[in-house]
């Protein structure tokens, strides 16, 4: 089955671009969406379809993707973006359709 | 106000039971695919169960296969999680989300098909210990 990797953490200072990576196999087949959990809080969708960005969510959220990886990137990162961040997506190979998710990134805003 | 409400998490032993509840609200429920995902503490996020808008179709991560039942009432906005031979690991928040169904299409007829959660519950903690 597919996994999706994600780096444990990134760290930024305020204002500057955020950027965290999500590498998988099957990510050239599928779309990737995004999510943001603030502990405790539930999750939070900020992008879909690999580049999408749900009303509500701020322009500073973007993603790309290229290959075997997408990319969420934010721009101007601030005190609230602090977060853990999950990539999602799909494993097609089994032959069922299980999602999958990321082990997560941790953003630390210095 | 759209929102989900979920209910039932306990402090079960091993190899117990447990149903668990979600209210919907604010939203057209019976046009909805639901799932449960779940979070062990201080760990990631693990999809667990899928239902289609008429309960017609459910899909189920590996490790709870045969343990658990997902399911729905659209007369009452509500989803269920009934679990039973409760481990250890099973020991989670569960979250109740709202799960659109997305398609990836390869080529002009051929798609691959994916879920992802639009609309959380708070979720409800389900711990299994002795």
């Amino acid at each position: 089955s597919s996994e999706l990797t994600q780096p444990p953490s990134v760290s930024v200072s305020p204002g500057q671009t955020a950027r965290i990576t999500c590498s998988g196999d099957a990510l050239p087949n599928q779309y990737t969406y995004w999510y943001q959990q603030k502990p405790p809080q539930a999750p939070v969708l900020v992008i879909y379809r690999d580049t999408e960005r749900p009303s509500g969510i701020p322009e500073r959220f973007s993603g790309s993707s290229s290959g075997t990886t997408v990319t969420l990137t934010i721009s101007g990162v601030q005190a609230e973006d602090e977060a853990d961040y999950y990539c999602q997506s799909a494993d097609n190979s089994g032959g069922t359709f299980p999602v999958i998710f990321g082990g997560g990134t941790k953003l630390t805003v210095l | 106000e759209v929102q989900l409400v979920e209910s039932g998490g306990d402090l079960v032993q091993p190899g117990g039971s447990l149903r668990l509840s979600c209210a919907a609200s604010g939203f057209t429920y019976n046009s909805s695919w639901m799932s449960w995902v779940r979070q062990a503490p201080g760990k990631g996020l693990e999809w667990v169960a899928n239902i289609k808008q008429d309960g017609s179709e459910k899909h189920y991560v590996d490790s709870v296969k045969g343990r658990f039942s997902i399911s729905r009432d659209n007369a009452k906005n509500s989803l269920y999680l009934v679990m039973s031979s409760l481990r250890v690991e099973d020991t989670a928040v569960y979250y109740c989300a709202r799960a659109p169904r997305d398609y990836y299409f390869y080529d002009t007829s051929g798609y691959y098909i994916n879920w992802f959660f639009d609309l959380w519950g708070r979720g409800t903690l389900v711990s299994v210990s002795s």
